[in-house]
């Protein structure tokens, strides 16, 4: 199992540009999550998908975010246009439910953002 | 409040000790519980899970749950250099929806 891949691994952009973050999940799981990390913040969960429907996007903190999942094996997140404070950690994660509800997440490596 | 709480740390323990990792939640409807463990630098990775009150075990670690406290913990037996980390507890309030504290910096001094 290849496990939760995400791509690019590094970004840097200047300040007003757009912004686009993938992640493909292990294959046959059917939750998909993304979440921010800042060492102020920690792990925010920004929104999460049901078989690429959004089940809760509460955590998205603006407008300026969105995410979408048109297939199963495949989620982008945008940001645009980015500002500095968008400068993050961000990790994709998938579940799988068929090993139970209460099933554990599975990390991808994570995109590091950096917008000057 | 916030959902899920940790004290950041650091924790500092002596090679060899038991270090103990604390979490509280507020959520009295969460159903599963986890800790992880982050390396400087990496993702997150999954080091135990509990659904029920009571410990549960695997290997020198050992999860404690209490659910009327509303409180979980992490034992970790005869720390290790290599078991210095972030440890992140993690909260389902249900539908998979998981809630991560900010996490407790452990350092294990040889």
């Amino acid at each position: 199992d290849a496990g939760v891949i995400q791509s690019p691994r590094h970004e840097v952009t200047e300040m007003g540009q757009e912004v686009t973050l993938r992640c493909k999940p292990i294959s046959g799981h059917d939750y998909l999550f993304w979440y921010r990390q800042t060492m102020m913040r920690g792990l925010e969960l920004l929104i999460y998908f049901n078989n690429n429907v959004p089940i809760d996007d509460s955590g998205m903190p603006e407008d300026r975010f969105s995410a979408k999942m048109p297939n199963a094996s495949f989620s982008t997140l945008k940001i645009q246009p980015s500002e500095p404070r968008d400068s993050a950690v961000y990790f994709c994660a998938s579940s799988n439910t068929g090993q139970g509800l209460n099933s554990p997440l599975h990390f991808g490596n994570g995109t590091r953002l950096t917008v000057t | 409040q916030k959902e899920v709480e940790q004290n950041s740390g650091p924790l500092s323990v002596p090679e060899g000790a038991i270090a103990s990792l604390n979490c509280t939640y507020s959520d009295r409807v969460s159903q599963s519980f986890f800790w992880y463990r982050q390396y400087s630098g990496k993702s997150p990775e999954l080091i135990m899970s509990i659904y029920s009150n009571g410990d549960k075990e695997d290997g020198r670690f050992t999860a404690q749950l209490n659910k009327a406290s509303q409180y979980v913990s992490l034992l970790i037996r005869d720390s290790q250099p290599s078991d210095s980390a972030t440890y992140l507890c993690a909260v389902n309030t249900g539908y998979q929806k998981v809630t991560f504290g900010t996490g407790t910096k452990l350092q294990v001094i040889p």
